[in-house]
């Protein structure tokens, strides 16, 4: 099957640290990444997504490394601020496409 | 630009009564379309998707069921709702005409079953 785990539960950095939020996949074949951020009694929100032909990619604060020797992916957020304290899941399109695994998510908690 | 619509926000519903969700997109056309549950402190289970009107793909089988009866709009239904049932329910869009598309949630309904 095609699982997708995330390393850590909880994470928790002090304001201003950068934070790395560590994600595996085991279907080798997986070629599009998302990464999604989810607040408290919120849906998941968008971040940044990478596909399978890219080894990094970067956007506002954070960016996304992808391992496919070891099926690992991770989210590095710059400078992390108060507002980033928040769920992160990572998410691996099926090979049979439309849909998506998710992982069950890292907590970051972020103290002044 | 695209936006999408889940109610109600907040649902109190008794073991054994109906249930319908319904979720709205704007901005775009032809867009799949999904339903997921998310438990307390767990991740995303896929519930439904649908590519266009009328076609649903079903993961889990339970009590739950649903329906695309316009192409922008998307319902969650059972007939009689179970202790289980309670969660958070997530629809959520992506763009239909390639599958490496994100996809982007609503807000959910929070559901409880008493």
């Amino acid at each position: 099957g095609e699982s997708v785990g995330l390393h850590l539960p909880t994470l928790s950095v002090q304001e201003g640290d950068n934070s790395i939020i560590n994600c595996a996949y085991s279907n080798s074949a997986s070629d599009y990444f998302i990464w999604y951020k989810q607040e408290s009694g919120k849906g998941p929100q968008f971040i940044i997504d990478i596909r399978s032909n890219m080894d990094k990619r970067q956007g506002q604060r954070v960016t996304v490394l992808l391992n496919k020797t070891v099926k690992h992916l991770s989210l590095q957020i710059a400078a992390t601020q108060p507002g980033d304290s928040a769920v992160y899941f990572c998410a691996v399109l099926r090979n049979s496409g439309y849909a998506l695994n998710f992982g069950k998510g890292t907590s970051l908690l972020v103290t002044p | 630009s695209q936006t999408i619509h889940q109610w109600p926000a907040t649902l109190v519903q008794p073991v054994g009564s109906p249930l319908s969700l319904e979720c709205t997109v704007e901005g775009t056309s032809n867009p799949n379309l999904y339903w997921y549950r998310q438990a307390a402190g767990r991740g995303l289970q896929l519930l439904f998707y649908s590519v266009g009107i009328g076609q649903i793909s079903s993961e889990v089988p339970q009590n739950l069921s649903a329906s695309r009866p316009q192409d922008r709009q998307f319902i969650l239904s059972s007939k009689k709702l179970l202790l289980s049932d309670s969660g958070f329910y997530l629809c959520a869009w992506a763009g239909g005409a390639f599958t490496d598309q994100p996809q982007h949630f609503g807000d959910g309904t929070r559901l409880s079953i008493l």
